[in-house]
């Protein structure tokens, strides 16, 4: 057990639809990233966010969004969703105390018909 | 900008046997170097990391690794290998000195366990 929760951990919707998707980091960790692993893409980056503020952007679709809370608990939205967004929605922690190890959670999985 | 290669798709071996999966990578400086593990339908394990210092790494699982600077390399190893361990392994490499950076992935290597 990593100590990063996510939930859900299946979600099945509809095209067009929008979807949030959370992620609670390890306790004391301040960052927060979001991943997305797909059979054709593989893991890719999406977005990182750091005590609240985002840090850093990867192939994120404007489509999606994502926000850190006080807490440091994130979410990752997503809208108008389509086929080719299903897929294994990952969320990572790291402490940023010189330890850039990053910890995953056990994903989402979201799957769009 | 930032690679990871994995050259092997898809590796067998046989219980018992040794294992080695390779992983190189494409940057100007030493990046921090990871191996993951995700079993199916499972998220991703550290099972070891490099930031600096001895270039052979051991990790958790009885895993091994060898940073390897002239070759670009960060190899996995492992001297006798377990059914358990059948899985998808990832390489990843992250950006020293810009504090907590993301991760680039190679695009795994699938490993399957014989009797």
């Amino acid at each position: 057990d990593s100590g990063v929760t996510q939930t859900p951990k299946h979600l099945i919707t509809a095209t067009g639809q929008r979807v949030t998707l959370r992620c609670s980091p390890r306790s004391g960790d301040l960052s927060v990233y979001w991943y997305q692993q797909s059979l054709d893409q593989g893991l890719q980056f999406l977005i990182q966010y750091y005590n609240g503020e985002e840090r850093a952007k990867g192939n994120i679709l404007e489509r999606f969004s994502a926000q850190q809370f006080p807490d440091l608990h994130s979410e990752l939205n997503l809208s108008s969703l389509e086929l080719g967004d299903s897929a294994l929605y990952f969320c990572a922690s790291s402490s940023n105390r010189g330890d850039e190890t990053q910890y995953f959670g056990p994903g989402t999985r979201l799957l769009v018909l | 900008a930032q690679s990871v290669t994995q050259p092997d798709i898809h590796i067998t071996v046989s219980e018992g046997a040794s294992l080695e999966l390779r992983c190189n990578y494409s940057y100007g400086a030493t990046p921090y170097l990871f191996w993951y593990v995700q079993s199916p339908g499972q998220g991703l394990q550290l099972l070891l990391k490099y930031f600096s210092g001895d270039t052979l790494v051991q990790g958790i699982k009885g895993f091994e690794a060898e940073f390897k600077r002239s070759q670009s390399s960060f190899n996995l190893r492992k001297p006798s290998v377990h059914w358990s361990d059948a899985a998808e392994y990832f390489c990843a490499v992250g950006l020293r000195n810009s504090g907590n950076t993301p991760l680039v992935f190679g695009k795994g290597t699938r490993l399957s366990v014989i009797a």
